[in-house]
């Protein structure tokens, strides 16, 4: 059980388009979801936290109309960078709580954006 | 400030040759200590929650323990598909509603045959 899928695992695109990545909680409903970067052998950086139905909290310095966060189910959310740049060239990983007082957090595969 | 600090930062083995890895933590009030591996190119994989001190869990040749202010992560015999990074987590009490967790930066594991 707790699996975490996300598509697509990976994308190369221009500078200037948008990219959409989907994170799906596939055996539970995830009443959060949590978005990740990493950097090359760097740790995880929260980038923002989505409740189902509601806005999405960004952490300090992560730019909300750069990174557009939609949690429109208990087991979908999205996350859109828009206008991509090099510099957003990273692994994106997404993560599920269950929220049935469980605290683990359940992590997908990831998804490795190129921006040339 | 809350902060996660592991060490060390990059460990080689030999197969068989047991170890520890530490997370210690410094956080206002903690609800729970994760572990979690990370194989290179893929998401964590989630391995043991500790709540409280003196808690130990145990999970094939990996034992977490549990103290105040740190936890150790023992492999005991570790073989070559041990390698991996390994992540550590706290989540503090005032994150108990929106469940954020605060990473250290991993150690590296490597074990050679």
């Amino acid at each position: 059980g707790a699996v975490v899928s996300q598509h697509p695992s990976r994308v190369i695109c221009k500078s200037g388009t948008s990219v959409k990545i989907e994170c799906r909680s596939l055996d539970f409903q995830a009443t959060t979801m949590f978005w990740y970067r990493q950097f090359p052998k760097k740790s995880l950086m929260l980038m923002a936290t989505s409740n189902e139905g509601s806005k999405a909290t960004y952490e300090q310095g992560v730019e909300k109309d750069k990174f557009l966060i939609n949690h429109a189910s208990l087991t979908l959310s999205t996350l859109t960078v828009t206008s991509a740049h090099p510099e957003d060239s990273s692994f994106y990983i997404c993560s599920a709580k269950s929220g049935r007082g469980l605290n683990e957090q359940f992590f997908g595969p990831g998804t490795r954006l190129t921006v040339l | 400030e809350d902060q996660v600090t592991q060490s060390p930062e990059a460990l080689r083995l030999q197969e068989g040759e047991s170890s520890s890895l530490n997370c210690s933590y410094t956080v206002s009030g903690l609800r729970g200590l994760f572990w979690y591996r990370q194989d290179p190119g893929k998401g964590p994989e989630f391995l043991f929650t500790l709540y409280s001190a003196g808690e130990e869990k145990e999970k094939e040749r990996l034992k977490a323990t549990l103290t105040k202010k740190e936890s150790f992560r023992h492999i005991t015999a570790p073989k070559p598909e041990d390698s991996a990074t390994y992540l550590c987590a706290v989540q503090p009490f005032r994150s108990s509603n929106t469940g954020k967790l605060i990473f250290g930066q991993g150690t590296t594991l490597q074990v050679k045959p």
